[in-house]
């Protein structure tokens, strides 16, 4: 079976640090990936997506970049993060048509 | 590109009594329609999808109704219990090749008073 992991778990960083979160998919081959983002009490803005190795979409232009290096490794990186990108990130992967997500990194920008 | 709707934004039954939350969808060639279920602090769970050559779905408690013509889709929960409460996220996808993405909806904040 398919499981798709997201760390770090939680992650408390002052503005104008570097992030890099990581995303992986165990159990299928050439998955569409996605990260998502949810500022706290709101709905699911989608960040980057991706259909193959080095292939990225971006939905929102903003001071995060997605990349991914690998067939089932998605990474999400800022070189200097924002007050506004506090929130709880969210890495997904699409077999066939059902959408399943990671369990988040929540992020915490003072 | 697709937009969906999603009404009410918060809602509240009591336990036992039923629970709907509708959307709408603007692009007709939607065809694949899940619902997900977000609990405070965990990742959205998918608990029911249906696709367009249906027009409805069951699965205990829950079910989901398509309209084509009118481009809604409905989530009914029956009977509902507390810990159904939680944020719903309605989503619509052009299923096939060439199409990547879900159009999410707001949510709807669901509570169920015991």
């Amino acid at each position: 079976s398919q499981t798709i992991h997201q760390w770090p778990a939680t992650l408390v960083q002052p503005v104008g640090s570097p992030l890099s979160l990581e995303c992986t998919v165990e159990g299928t081959s050439n998955p569409n990936l996605y990260w998502y983002r949810q500022a706290a009490g709101r709905g699911l803005q989608l960040l980057f997506y991706s259909v193959g190795i080095g292939q990225i979409s971006s939905e929102v232009p903003q001071n995060l970049s997605a990349s991914r290096p690998q067939d089932r490794q998605f990474i999400l990186s800022s070189k200097k993060l924002l007050l506004s990108d506090s929130g709880f990130y969210l890495c997904a992967w699409t077999g066939a048509d059902t959408q399943y997500f990671g369990p988040g990194t929540r992020l915490t920008v003072l | 590109g697709e937009n969906v709707e999603q009404h009410p934004s918060t809602l509240s039954v009591q336990e036992g009594d039923s629970a709907v939350i509708k959307c709408t969808y603007s692009d007709s060639a939607s065809n694949y329609f899940p619902w997900y279920k977000q609990e405070l602090g965990k990742r959205p769970q998918l608990i029911i999808d249906i696709r367009s050559n249906v027009g409805e779905k069951k699965d205990q408690r829950i079910a989901v109704t398509l309209n084509k013509t009118a481009k809604h889709f409905s989530l009914h929960i029956t009977e509902t219990q507390p810990e159904d409460s939680a944020v719903y996220f309605c989503a619509a996808r052009i299923s096939g090749a060439g199409s990547y993405q879900l159009t999410f909806g707001k949510g709807t904040k669901l509570s169920v008073i015991p």
